[in-house]
C-alpha cells in the first residue's frame, strides 16, 4: 500500500525556471491538497481538490497552478520559480472523512531556487 | 477564523523525562482536534485524535485531551525516549463548507531527546 507518492525527493532550480511536483495517491481519496513548510512557520495551504476537476486555492496560491484530471493524480506546477518558493512541500490526501482519519501526506519534495 | 497556537521550541529532554507541549486552539463551534508527527526527513503521521469535548486520544504512549471549557489539546507523554524525537503539529479541522474538511496547522514543535 503506497499511500501518497510524490516526485523528485529534492530539486534545485533556477530563478524563472518552471517545474511541476508530481503527487499520485492510491487510496482512491477525493480529497488532495498541497501544502508548503517554511520553518518555524508550520504548513500553509497552496491548493486543494475535492475530486477530479475540481480545485480551489488555499492560503497561498500566488506562482502557483495546479489541475486534477485523475482522482490519483494532482500535479502542482511552478511557473518562473523565485527565491520565496524555496520551502519542502507536502502533498496530502483524504477521505473527506477528516474528523475520524485525518489525512495522508506525502514525504515531501524539499525546493530550492537560486 | 480558525488558528492553532503551539508553544515554541525547541524542546530538549533527556531519555524517560516527563513530557508536554502546550497547543491551544481558536474555532467556532466543535473542531476535531489532532497532533501529528514528523520524523526527519519524513512527511507527517498522525500520532493521534479527538472529535468531541473530553476525549482523550492516545498513541505510542502519547496522551491528549480534549478540553473545550481551555480551548485546549495538550501533547503529553509520561516517560519520552530517544525515537520520539521529531517534529510535533497540533492541527484542527473543521466543516469549512459542503463536506470539505481543511487541517489548521500550528507552527510546530521540534522535540529533542538525549539518551
Amino acid at each position: 500500500n503506497a499511500g501518497v507518492t510524490q516526485t523528485p525527493k529534492f530539486r534545485i532550480l533556477k530563478i524563472g525556471q518552471s517545474m511541476t511536483l508530481q503527487c499520485t495517491q492510491d487510496m482512491n481519496h477525493n480529497y488532495m491538497y498541497w501544502y508548503r513548510q517554511d520553518p518555524g512557520m508550520g504548513l500553509k495551504l497552496i491548493y486543494y481538490s475535492v475530486g477530479a476537476g475540481i480545485t480551489d486555492k488555499g492560503e497561498v496560491p500566488n506562482g502557483y497552478n495546479v489541475s486534477r484530471s485523475t482522482t490519483e493524480d494532482f500535479p502542482l506546477r511552478l511557473e518562473l520559480a523565485a527565491p520565496s518558493q524555496t520551502s519542502v512541500y507536502f502533498c496530502a490526501s483524504s477521505s473527506g472523512r477528516d474528523r475520524d482519519y485525518g489525512y495522508t501526506f506525502g514525504s515531501g519534495t524539499r525546493l530550492t531556487v537560486v | 477564523g480558525n488558528s492553532v497556537t503551539q508553544m515554541e521550541g525547541p524542546v530538549t529532554l533527556s531519555e524517560e523525562a516527563f513530557l508536554t507541549i502546550n497547543c491551544t486552539y481558536t474555532a467556532t463551534g466543535y473542531p476535531s482536534l489532532f497532533w501529528y508527527v514528523q520524523y526527519p526527513g519524513e512527511g507527517l503521521q498522525l500520532l493521534l485524535k479527538a472529535t468531541k469535548a473530553d476525549d482523550k486520544g492516545s498513541n505510542k504512549g502519547f496522551e491528549a485531551t480534549y478540553r473545550k471549557e481551555t480551548t485546549s489539546f495538550h501533547l503529553e507523554k509520561g516517560s519520552v525516549q530517544v525515537s520520539d524525537s521529531a517534529v510535533y503539529f497540533c492541527a484542527l479541522t473543521r466543516n469549512s463548507g459542503g463536506s470539505n474538511y481543511k487541517l489548521t496547522f500550528g507552527k510546530g514543535t521540534l522535540l529533542t531527546v538525549n539518551p
